[in-house]
């Protein structure tokens, strides 16, 4: 039972570099949603999406595109990193009815340097 | 906006001690409550909810109480074990900013034997 899949689980990147966080659930799961976690900060969401076709920014979108082809997988883009986007990065999936009790992946580990 | 406030870590116990971490909240609407754990290198994991004022959520001799007197959600365990060594955050969400949920900083929690 996969649950939600999130690959890399590290990744050094150069300023400026761009790059893709992917994450899949097999749940049919049609809440997913990105976070970042920064110490002391808890998770902070980053982009959400309701269904496929369907996506919406959270509370730190800037910096990072989303797209939700189908109903499993649901990407996070970095366009042009920076070092303030160092952070550990969790993707999380949930049925409509009940969106906040969410499954979350374990986690992309992003260094900029 | 919602916001939520938990202790800070870490939080350094004896196996069997007595464990509690408080948490208190923000709302606009009417939320539910959360606890959820991150064990070492992995995702978060729901630990216990409580949808309404006075109800008690439970799991694995966790417990919480929703205090809406005092905006309040405190986990406790009356005897921890070393593989509850974790870091716990608290949440909530609230259907008035669309069920989304907003997270504590996190409290880490270090069980010695």
């Amino acid at each position: 039972n996969a649950g939600v899949t999130q690959t890399p689980k590290f990744q050094v990147l150069k300023t400026g570099q761009s790059m893709t966080l992917q994450c899949a659930q097999d749940m049919n799961h049609e809440y997913m949603s990105w976070y970042r976690q920064d110490p002391g900060m808890g998770l902070r969401l980053i982009h959400y999406s309701v269904g496929a076709g369907i996506t919406d920014q959270g509370e730190v979108p800037n910096g990072y595109n989303v797209s939700r082809s189908t109903t499993e997988d649901f990407p996070l883009r970095l366009l042009s990193a920076a070092p303030s986007q160092t952070s550990v990065y969790f993707c999380a999936s949930s049925s409509i009815q009940e969106i906040a009790e969410a499954f979350f992946g374990q986690g992309t580990r992003l260094t900029v340097v | 906006g919602n916001s939520v406030t938990q202790m800070e870590g870490p939080v350094t116990l004896s196996e069997e001690a007595f464990l509690t971490i408080n948490c208190t909240y923000t709302a606009t609407g009417y939320p539910s409550l959360f606890w959820y754990v991150q064990y070492p290198g992995e995702g978060l994991q729901l630990l216990l909810k409580a949808t309404k004022a006075d109800d008690k959520g439970s799991n694995k001799g966790f417990e919480a109480t929703y205090r809406k007197e005092t905006t309040s959600f405190h986990l406790e365990k009356g005897s921890v074990q070393v593989s509850d060594s974790a870091v716990y955050f608290c949440a909530l969400s609230d259907q008035a900013a669309g069920n989304k949920l907003t997270f504590g900083g996190g409290t880490r929690v270090l069980v010695k034997p």
